[in-house]
């Protein structure tokens, strides 16, 4: 099993909602990843976790929050969004690298949450 | 500052036709670059991942070959077919210790019928 799975597909949520995005994969990868993606411009790294630890935040508006309950589940928490939030939200896993470092293997990506913020 | 460019940003070919989608990063120093397909609206795909010590990786009509030292690689596509339409995009590990991939900003290429 080779897939990382997104839920939902799409979602549209005002300024003041409180929704989360889930992703769940079971290939036994340790390292879990959210990237934001802007309409024909390449994905954004926001998050990593590694080990189920937070290993990477890019400067991320608190406004988004990421949480890794489990080895196979990450979840990216959403708060008082901007419209200029709306984007397609991806998720991905690998292998962990080295002592949990950046890993040198391929990335398997799930289908996206597509985000509006009115 | 490492940075990936994709040339040409959109190709249309018709089917049949063997095509070469051409990747350049500007610093050598990369664990690994890997090429992607992306669908509209949907999550990538990695097509062929190839770590710096490799040349050339192969999967089914798919080639991507890498010269490191002259920061380039190529996918190239045999006998293309309209199922191949898609946004193509390379990106690179760097070395530096970080978990980013750096990502070019893509080729759309449309196959046409």
């Amino acid at each position: 099993d080779t897939e990382v799975t997104q839920t939902p597909k799409h979602l549209v949520m005002g300024m003041t909602n409180k929704k989360s995005l889930k992703c769940e994969q079971h290939m036994g990868h340790r390292a879990m990843y959210w990237y934001k993606q802007k309409a024909k411009k390449p994905p954004e790294l926001m998050f990593v976790y590694s080990y189920e630890k937070l290993s990477i935040n890019e400067s991320v508006p608190s406004r988004f929050s990421p949480e890794c309950p489990n080895s196979s589940l990450l979840n990216l928490h959403l708060h008082a969004l901007q419209p200029e939030d709306s984007a397609l939200y991806l998720c991905a896993s690998s292998h962990p690298g080295l002592a949990g470092g950046p890993s040198q293997e391929t990335q398997y990506f799930g289908p996206g949450t597509r985000l509006l913020v009115l | 500052k490492q940075e990936v460019t994709q040339i040409p940003a959109a190709l249309s070919v018709p089917e049949g036709e063997n095509l070469v989608l051409n990747c350049s990063f500007t610093d050598s120093a990369i664990y690994n670059l890997q090429w992607f397909r992306q669908d509209p609206g949907k999550g990538l795909t990695s097509l062929l991942l190839i770590q710096s010590s490799q040349r050339e990786q192969t999967s089914g009509r798919l080639n991507a070959s890498l010269d490191k030292s002259s920061g380039r690689s190529t996918l190239y596509i045999a006998a293309s077919q309209p199922g191949d339409s898609a946004t193509y995009l390379c990106a690179v590990r760097p070395t530096s210790g970080t978990y980013k991939y750096i990502f070019g900003t893509g080729t759309r290429l449309k196959v046409l019928a």
